[in-house]
């Protein structure tokens, strides 16, 4: 069974912590992404990684930087957590290529900074 | 540059009656269409998919939708719903020659006994 796993489901920061969220996928999909997921706005792009150590920004980049080291691993990192950062994170993963594959995605990290 | 409309923010409606769930696309190039269905505190996980063949495709749990080229929709519609539809559901459309989704910013339904 196909899984997308995220390292929390409901994580509490402070105010200029830096904060990293895990994903990881077992399917040895070559995508990977992040969303966040606020009320009212969908879901919105923060970056994707289509190989090891690629990387491209997403639609809402700004604030955030990402680590793909291994190919089932991609990290999303907050450098510096602000209030207007707390949301829900969603993390997903694909096969690569014009198939129109249908992304799978983890159960999300519910993340609020104080 | 493409973009999903979710024509309703939310629905409600009574248990056993129709629904109807709206999205419209806009795309200079051909795009693949899916719904995604996501429960209380969970994921998003996949309904159904159009990607080419019958304009009409259905899920396994009774909901189908329809692919429009001229009026560029793909509505989801489901003729008899349960309490358990009660979810937020997400239209996407992806380019064929790439692999980014654009996801609409989703309509909650609202089953109600």
């Amino acid at each position: 069974d196909v899984k997308v796993t995220q390292s929390s489901r409901y994580l509490v920061k402070r105010t200029g912590e830096k904060v990293f969220l895990e994903c990881v996928q077992d399917m040895d999909h070559e995508n990977m992404f992040w969303y966040r997921q606020d009320p009212g706005l969908g879901l919105r792009l923060i970056y994707f990684s289509y190989d090891v150590k690629m990387k491209e920004k997403g639609d809402i980049p700004e604030g955030y930087s990402v680590s793909r080291e291994k190919k089932e691993r991609f990290s999303l990192i907050l450098e510096s957590a602000s209030t207007n950062q707390t949301s829900m994170y969603l993390c997903a993963s694909s096969p690569s290529g014009t198939g129109g594959y249908e992304q799978f995605f983890g159960p999300g990290t519910r993340l609020t900074v104080l | 540059a493409q973009s999903v409309t979710q024509l309703d923010s939310q629905v409600p409606v009574f248990e056993e009656a129709p629904v109807e769930l709206r999205c419209n696309y806009s795309s200079s190039v051909s795009v693949y269409l899916f719904w995604y269905v996501q429960y209380p505190n969970q994921g998003l996980q996949l309904l159904l998919k159009y990607l080419s063949g019958s304009t009409l495709v259905e899920s396994i749990n009774g909901f189908e939708a329809e692919f429009n080229k001229s009026q560029t929709s793909f509505h989801l519609r489901k003729p008899s719903v349960h309490i358990s539809d009660t979810a937020e559901y997400f239209c996407a459309v992806i380019d064929t020659n790439a692999g980014k989704s654009t996801f609409g910013d989703g309509t909650t339904l609202t089953v109600k006994p």
